[in-house]
């Protein structure tokens, strides 16, 4: 059985600031892609960034990065300069072989002005 | 690119009757499309897999003649939820992934309410 952890159910920053979000997950695949998606008050999922697995490189996307620890199974995002536009539910996500993604419980990220 | 409608983005229908869902890729062709509920601060709850051309996967504990998942084309995948209860009730979101791609892009999601 494949799990995802979000221990953060809240998180808060001050905008301009950095924030990290933590992921742990437990699968026994060794060929799989990690997910952070973005759901803001629309409730629209938008995917924030990408992880391969068999990369050792974490992935970073604009002001996202991800800090990939594959032996402890750690995934975190890390938000950099945060914007009051990042406020949104955050969910982690693992997609094994068959594709179906497992997801996390989500963290709440609200970001003070 | 990789953009995904759902129609309707809410319905309102009274117990006993059929409501239909329908999510469509608009921009790719989707080998698979997958169907997701998510109740209030929840997290996604996935109820099925389809894959074009073939019978839908449903999770565990999801009733498949409640929740009939027809993939008919790899733009399109419908979701009809038939004898509407109360507790059906929720937001439903579909995903389609494309065909050389692990990640899943979402529709906006449809809310049901049923009355």
């Amino acid at each position: 059985a494949q799990t995802v952890t979000q221990s953060q159910p809240e998180m808060s920053v001050q905008e301009a600031e950095t924030v990290t979000l933590s992921c742990t997950y437990d699968t026994s695949e060794s060929d799989y892609y990690l997910f952070w998606y973005k759901q803001p008050p629309s409730r629209q999922m938008i995917l924030v960034i990408r992880q391969e697995a068999y990369k050792q490189q974490n992935a970073t996307e604009n002001r996202f990065s991800v800090n990939f620890q594959k032996a402890a199974k750690s995934f975190s995002l890390k938000i950099s300069d945060s914007q009051l536009g990042d406020a949104a539910m955050y969910f982690c996500a693992i997609a094994p072989r068959t594709y179906k993604y497992i997801f996390g419980t989500g963290t709440r990220l609200k970001v003070l002005a | 690119g990789a953009v995904v409608s759902q129609h309707p983005s809410w319905v309102i229908c009274k117990s006993g009757t059929s409501v239909k869902i329908e999510c469509r890729s608009l921009d790719f062709q989707a080998t698979t499309m997958f169907w997701y509920r998510q109740f209030p601060k929840q997290s996604l709850m996935l109820m099925a897999t389809s894959n074009e051309g073939s019978k839908a996967t449903y999770e565990q504990g999801v009733e498949k003649d409640k929740f009939l998942i027809n993939h008919a084309s790899l733009t399109l995948s419908t979701l009809t939820v038939t004898s509407a209860h109360p507790e059906d009730s929720s937001f439903y979101i579909c995903s389609a992934r494309p065909l050389i791609a692990y990640e899943q892009y979402f529709g906006p999601g449809t809310r049901l309410t049923v009355t």
